[in-house]
């Protein structure tokens, strides 16, 4: 069964750091791009970013840009999001998300979501 | 970027009726790679369609997808009670992959 799960998420002041984790399970997980998508409380899903099985990325939202940065570590079948200088507007539920195949999408597997608050 | 652009913003009808949720793309999606999803409150989404008109596993007929380019179309042929949720399309052509706004369909 193939299963995500965030962690690290929190309360953390504005301009400050936060990074977020999420564990693969149940696949192969070096075979497939993966992906950080946030959703501000109440609000519409955005993609933050992704990340192919070789570690090359597919880029940034524009919003995140220069702040975010993602990685991963296939030995620990696990993925990062380096969250920096971080404003209110940040916050929000922080999901990662495996591609159905080979591609960059679409997104077939989620995981719960961790809550990320920048506040002071 | 592809901004993705749906409505109505709300749907408001009741079970056994059909709901069709549009898709505009400001410019054309490449490769048919375009999917819809579907989110209940407290839960992450779920992958409806993809390749536009691809039913993902498990999912019922009586969700469909149509168009090409840059109009798409999600119908729900006759709602049944779980159907009432929020939908997003989303592209994954072209990075940034983009997703719309949101469909609420509602009793």
């Amino acid at each position: 069964e193939v299963q995500l799960v965030e962690s690290g998420g929190g309360l953390v002041q504005p301009g400050r750091s936060l990074r977020v984790s999420c564990a693969a399970s149940g696949f192969s997980f070096d075979k497939y791009v993966m992906h950080w998508v946030r959703q501000a409380p109440g609000k519409g899903l955005e993609w933050v970013s992704g990340l192919r099985a070789t570690g090359d990325s597919l880029g940034y939202a524009d919003s995140v840009k220069g702040r975010f940065t993602v990685s991963r570590d296939n030995a620990k079948n696990s993925l990062y999001l380096q969250m920096d200088s971080l404003r209110p507007d940040d916050t929000a539920f922080y999901y990662c998300a495996r591609a159905l195949s080979g591609g960059w999408g679409p997104f077939l597997y989620w995981g719960q979501g961790a809550l990320v608050t920048v506040s002071s | 970027e592809i901004v993705l652009t749906q409505s109505p913003g709300t749907l408001s009808l009741s079970p056994g009726e059909r709901a069709t949720l549009s898709c505009r793309a400001s410019q054309s999606v490449s490769s048919t790679y375009l999917a819809w999803y579907q989110q209940k409150p407290g839960q992450a989404p779920r992958l409806l369609m993809y390749d536009i008109s691809t039913r993902a596993t498990g999912i019922p007929d009586r969700f469909s997808g149509s168009g090409s380019a840059t109009d798409f179309t999600l119908t729900i042929s006759r709602l049944e009670p779980e159907d009432f949720a929020v939908y997003y399309c989303q592209q994954y052509a072209t990075s940034p992959l983009t997703f719309g706004g949101g469909t609420k369909v509602e009793i």
